[in-house]
């Protein structure tokens, strides 16, 4: 069965700061992967995804992941956090053929000033 | 923005009684899914829908009731609401098979059973 991890539950970054949430998944296959963010009170957004070809992808809001498929993660990557960014971040893992998503539990990001 | 509509956006409700949430969509995609959160767990899939009266179990299916009798329209159903249902409900669709392709999200229902 396909699973996700998100290791962090919580973390604080300093405004300016560069970001790193990581992403672990299980799939016996080829998988899909997204990032998702919910603001507060919201539902959830798309920041990118990845299907195949180039390793890095490139999503909305200055964010970025890279696939490495020998390590089975898809971390989430931002150089410089706005105090905007403050969310939750959700990854989420799927396949051809499947018709649903399987969803980490979450990683809330603060960002201090 | 995907045109969700989730109804109500807050209900609160005694133990025992029926509840049934609403997901309405203008986007005429095939799928649609009701996802509960609560927090430490996630997003965790309750029931989908892959088309007009075409639906699924999901990981936490248990006490909960689907219907979908038009494209535009999925209903969740809890027969008989207890404490352990408090939570925030999300409505999502897709244009096709949901593992490989964005998902749109409604704003949520938060639900509070006492």
């Amino acid at each position: 069965a396909q699973s996700v991890t998100q290791p962090d539950i919580h973390i604080t970054v300093s405004e300016g700061a560069s970001l790193e949430l990581r992403c672990n998944y299980s799939y016996g296959a080829t998988p899909y992967l997204f990032w998702y963010v919910q603001s507060p009170g919201q539902g959830l957004q798309l920041l990118l995804k990845y299907f195949s070809g180039d390793t890095l992808v490139q999503g909305i809001k200055g964010f970025e992941a890279e696939f490495k498929r020998s390590q089975s993660s898809f971390n989430l990557r931002k150089p410089s956090v706005h105090w905007s960014d403050a969310a939750e971040y959700f990854c989420a893992v799927g396949g051809s053929g499947y018709s649903t998503l399987t969803f980490g539990k979450g990683t809330m990001l603060l960002v201090s000033p | 923005d995907a045109g969700i509509t989730q109804s109500p956006r807050h209900k609160v409700t005694e133990t025992g009684t029926p509840v049934t949430l609403r997901c309405h969509q203008t986007e005429n995609h095939r799928y649609m899914y009701w996802y509960r959160q609560d927090p430490g767990h996630g997003l965790r899939l309750i029931h989908y829908s892959y088309g007009v009266k075409d639906t699924d179990k999901g990981e936490v299916s248990d006490g909960y009731s689907v219907s979908r009798s038009k494209t535009e329209d999925f209903l969740l159903t809890l027969e008989s609401a207890t404490s352990s249902q408090t939570s925030v409900y999300f409505c999502a669709i897709t244009p096709g098979q949901g593992g490989n392709t964005e998902a749109f999200f409604g704003q949520g229902t938060r639900l509070t059973v006492v």
